[in-house]
């Protein structure tokens, strides 16, 4: 399978400040990567479709201007949470698409003081 | 729309006892279902996936599961857990060839016990 990496893997922030997710993909071309909100002992919530080239596709009730995706390139997609609060603490993991499967990444915690 | 049932929220069992989570999805067409495993702070490991070829499937570390259509399930089970194996499982259906549309279950935690 693919392999995806993220970084950072944790980060912890002050309330204001910005805070940006890379996803890489490093043995593949993904088009589409997708990233995913996780609370604690809860499921994955997809959050957003990242398209190489073109804007991403957020699904409902995700603020787009809150949560910038950047997906420049085949192997690099940014997730940037803006003026994070702490209610933007979360595990956040991005993943890939390989025909019909997806691959994730490692996960991110972000911690919003 | 699909949408997928994981029945047990907790699943405690003994080292080298086996292991059985189940798992029930409902969906229009013909699904892709998948398991994947997830480790604390860790992201998800595929485990095995069915995409309308056999119907019994083998994964990884000694994991199968079988894609039953009367009873919309995929279970999954191995003969003997090893302590290892104690994280996080999800059930994952989708539909078509575009491995778009990830519907997740809600997660089911195993706990091995010595």
């Amino acid at each position: 399978g693919a392999v995806v990496s993220q970084h950072p893997s944790r980060v912890i922030c002050k309330s204001g400040t910005s805070v940006k997710i890379e996803c890489r993909s490093l043995d593949f071309q993904a088009t589409t990567m997708f990233w995913y909100r996780q609370f604690p002992k809860k499921s994955l919530m997809l959050m957003a479709t990242s398209n190489e080239g073109s804007k991403a596709t957020y699904e409902q009730g995700v603020e787009k201007d809150k949560f910038l995706i950047n997906h420049a390139s085949l192997t690099l997609s940014t997730l940037t949470v803006t003026s994070a609060h702490p209610e933007d603490s979360s595990f956040y993991i991005c993943s890939i698409k390989s025909t019909d499967t997806q691959y994730f990444g490692p996960g991110t915690r972000l911690t919003v003081l | 729309a699909q949408s997928v049932t994981q029945l047990d929220s907790h699943v405690s069992v003994s080292e080298g006892t086996p292991v059985l989570l189940r798992c029930n999805y409902s969906s229009s067409y013909s699904p892709s279902l998948f398991w994947y495993v997830q480790h604390p702070n860790k992201g998800l490991q595929l485990l095995l996936k069915y995409t309308s070829a056999a119907t019994l499937v083998k994964g990884i570390n000694g994991f199968e599961a079988e894609f039953k259509k009367s009873e919309t399930s995929f279970h999954l089970t191995k003969p003997s857990a090893h302590m290892s194996d104690a994280a996080e499982y999800f059930c994952v259906v989708t539909v078509g060839n575009y491995g778009q549309n990830f519907v997740f279950g809600p997660g089911t935690r195993l706990s091995v016990l010595p």
